[in-house]
């Protein structure tokens, strides 16, 4: 199973650039990297998804080295509603592999005024 | 369009009591996950349907839990009887999939807003 590792927490201040870097070491052939982020009392909320290089959308970017063991989601600009939990997910969604979907801890991001 | 409901937002019931949780997932989406996270734990991995049959129960803890999704719309999650160690969030998610095509976004999970679990 590939399992990711992320830092627990991370802190920044409205405007600043984030990046988030995420390890999956055994991560396999078929596998996505996602990225979801999650407010208190809510559920996961899909950012972004890539396989390999660089993919950009309107939230976030998510840069992934050609060796695809880790990968780094990158918030442009963050503000205080950005303050949540964010996971990095490793999987093959799209052979059924949503049970081996391992959201571990995630990290705590507290953004600041 | 409408997201993935869930109900109720929040239960609080007696040991060995029974609870039905509910899901509605998003119109069209063929494929319905339940997922949960127990207190100071991570978000594991229940159940997934495809349409009503299930897919993959894997996750499922122990024969008290039961879900089912009569005509491959709403699906239910009971628990019965509930046992102190089934507290927790349960969360409801459901995807459109698009079995065997490999591109980047088209499986992805639409959340509910969980139902929070208390056992006393």
């Amino acid at each position: 199973l590939a399992k990711t590792t992320q830092p627990i927490s991370m802190d920044s201040y409205e405007g600043q650039e984030v990046n988030i870097t995420c390890s999956h070491n055994n991560i396999a052939t078929n596998d996505y990297i996602t990225w979801y982020q999650q407010f208190p009392s809510q559920g996961p909320r899909f950012i972004i998804q890539g396989y390999k290089t660089k993919v950009t959308n309107e939230v976030a970017s998510l840069f992934i080295p050609a060796d695809r063991k880790s990968s780094t989601l990158s918030l442009p600009r963050v503000s205080l509603s950005d303050t949540a939990v964010y996971y990095c997910l490793v999987g093959d969604m799209f052979s059924g592999g949503y049970n081996k979907l391992i959201f571990g801890a995630g990290t705590r991001l507290a953004v600041h005024p | 369009e409408a997201g993935v409901t869930q109900f109720p937002s929040h239960s609080v019931i007696e040991k060995g009591q029974t609870v039905t949780l509910r899901c509605d997932p998003i119109s069209g989406h063929d494929n319905l996950y339940w997922y949960r996270r127990v207190m100071g734990k991570e978000i594991k991995f229940l159940l997934h349907f495809v349409k009503e049959s299930k897919q993959d129960e894997s996750g499922m803890p122990n024969n008290r839990f039961l879900a089912e999704r009569t005509g491959g719309t709403y699906s239910t999650l009971k628990v019965q009887p509930a046992e102190l160690e089934d507290s927790g969030v349960y969360f409801c998610a459901s995807s459109q999939g698009r079995d065997g095509r490999r591109e980047s976004g088209a499986n992805v999970l639409t959340f509910g807003a969980g139902s929070r679990l208390t056992v006393l």
